[in-house]
């Protein structure tokens, strides 16, 4: 069966410093991968999302990044880390293009980030 | 957009009553998905109703489709206090492997 794991669960950290989230898939192979921020009692804000290694997109301009350098690992960063990146993020695969759009996306269980 | 917006915002329910959450969308859509997520985790899918589908069933959920009214809504039967938990709906956005999901409907079950 396939599997998700984020690391790590809580991070503080303090503004301007750098960040590393990671995120791996287990059980399937050339998922869609992708990189959501969701704030308090709010929704999902797509971050980035891609189809395959080294194939990053963008949705929100912002001083985060994303890398895949495996098929099955996807990276979330920063230089150097804003209050406004405070949230909770949350990594997510779905089956690759071609039939994405009507399958369930499945979701790892998130870091929280708080930024001080 | 294809935004999903899910009505109310919050529900407070008596365990063993139902509840009903409604999304509303803006295009054509080939499916609509519904999610949960518990405080703190991350969001678990629960059914996927096809565009050509008007109702379906899992378990004490019923989820239907209006899509003249472009409109879901999911129902929860005989609630329980491990139903309480914020709902998403999702809809795919046409021709890309991305998804829009709703701000949800906070569900809280007093026991």
């Amino acid at each position: 069966s396939q599997t998700i794991h984020q690391w790590p669960a809580t991070l503080v950290q303090p503004v301007g410093s750098p960040l590393s989230l990671e995120c791996t898939v287990e059980g399937t192979s050339n998922p869609n991968l992708y990189w959501y921020r969701q704030a308090a009692g709010r929704g999902l804000q797509l971050l980035f999302y891609s189809v395959g290694i080294g194939q990053i997109s963008s949705e929100v301009p912002q001083n985060l990044s994303a890398s895949r350098p495996q098929d099955r690992q996807f990276i979330l960063s920063s230089k150097k880390l804003l209050l406004s990146d405070s949230g909770f993020y949350l990594c997510a695969w779905s089956v690759r293009w071609g039939q994405a759009g009507n399958q369930p996306q499945h979701f790892g269980d998130g870091t929280r980030l708080s930024i001080l | 957009s294809q935004q999903g917006e899910e009505d109310p915002q919050a529900l407070s329910i008596q365990e063993g009553e139902n509840a009903t959450m409604n999304c509303s969308y803006k295009t054509s859509i080939n499916n609509l998905q519904w999610y949960r997520q518990n405080s703190g985790r991350g969001l678990v899918h629960l059914i996927l109703i096809r565009s050509n589908e008007r109702e379906k069933h899992s378990g004490r959920l019923r989820v239907t489709l209006d899509t003249s009214k472009k409109s879901s809504s999911l129902l929860i039967t005989a609630s329980r206090a491990a139903d309480t938990a914020s709902y998403f709906c999702a809809t795919p956005i046409t021709r890309s492997n991305q998804f829009y999901f709703g701000t949800g409907t906070s569900l809280t079950v007093i026991p």
